[in-house]
């Protein structure tokens, strides 16, 4: 049973727009969530984070929302740069991090 | 060095052989973590070290066998594996487990393990 989910496997953006990663979860005990980035042939790095007592985390161009009734959260990047192009893994702690399957992101120029 | 190194990054092993994945961490993290990445598959946790002391054990198979010597060393040694074990194996540290917030992980690049 997955407690992590990215449904969408890939999403392609045009350079400039706003792309939108999602997320859902269905352990409503988790107590934070985080966003990882994964180049090709390299382990993932951290993005961003959020809290559970949070809403909104923004750093620079890169928003995380969490919806905690809805068991959702999701990224926004914008404006979208081709050097986003990645895997993009959210993950969700209470003690371990559980990651969802990934979501290849292509910004065209 | 800074950050998570692991060796070797590629390896290619047969399903008799012996071999061993290697990771080193310089950032004064107290947890190491392996992970298995198979193709649109989620991040698989497969053991956990807190303070050189395994904490996690996911259902691993014993043909998977890890080792923690130190905190900033952790090895993953491979025997007899099967085909489907092929898969992106990645060291993962932490400054500690169970502490809300600082489970923020540093991944090393990984180690490509085929086998034959």
């Amino acid at each position: 049973d997955q407690q992590v989910k990215q449904n969408s496997p890939s999403l392609s953006v045009q350079e400039g727009r706003i792309s939108i990663l999602n997320c859902d979860y269905t352990n409503s005990m988790f107590d934070y969530f985080l966003w990882y980035k994964k180049y090709p042939a390299e382990g993932p790095t951290f993005l961003i984070s959020i809290s559970s007592i949070k809403d909104k985390n923004e750093d620079g161009r890169f928003t995380v929302f969490l919806n905690k009734s809805a068991k959702h959260l999701s990224l926004h990047i914008v404006p979208s740069q081709p050097g986003d192009s990645a895997v993009y893994f959210c993950a969700a702690g209470g003690g371990k991090l559980i990651f969802g399957q990934g979501t290849e992101l292509s910004v065209k120029p | 060095e800074t950050g998570v190194t692991q060796t070797p990054r590629h390896l290619v092993m047969g399903m008799t052989n012996k071999k061993s994945l290697k990771c080193e961490q310089h950032l004064g993290h107290n947890a190491m973590y392996w992970y298995k990445q198979s193709a649109k598959k989620p991040l698989e946790l497969m053991f956990v070290y807190n303070f050189k002391e395994q904490t996690e054990n996911n259902s691993v198979p014993s043909r998977f066998s890890p080792e923690c010597p130190n905190s900033s060393h952790l090895f993953l040694h491979l025997h007899t594996l099967q085909p489907e074990d092929s898969a992106l194996y990645l060291c993962a540290s932490s400054q500690a487990v169970g502490f809300q917030g600082l489970e923020k992980l540093f991944f090393g690049s990984g180690t490509q393990l085929s086998v034959l």
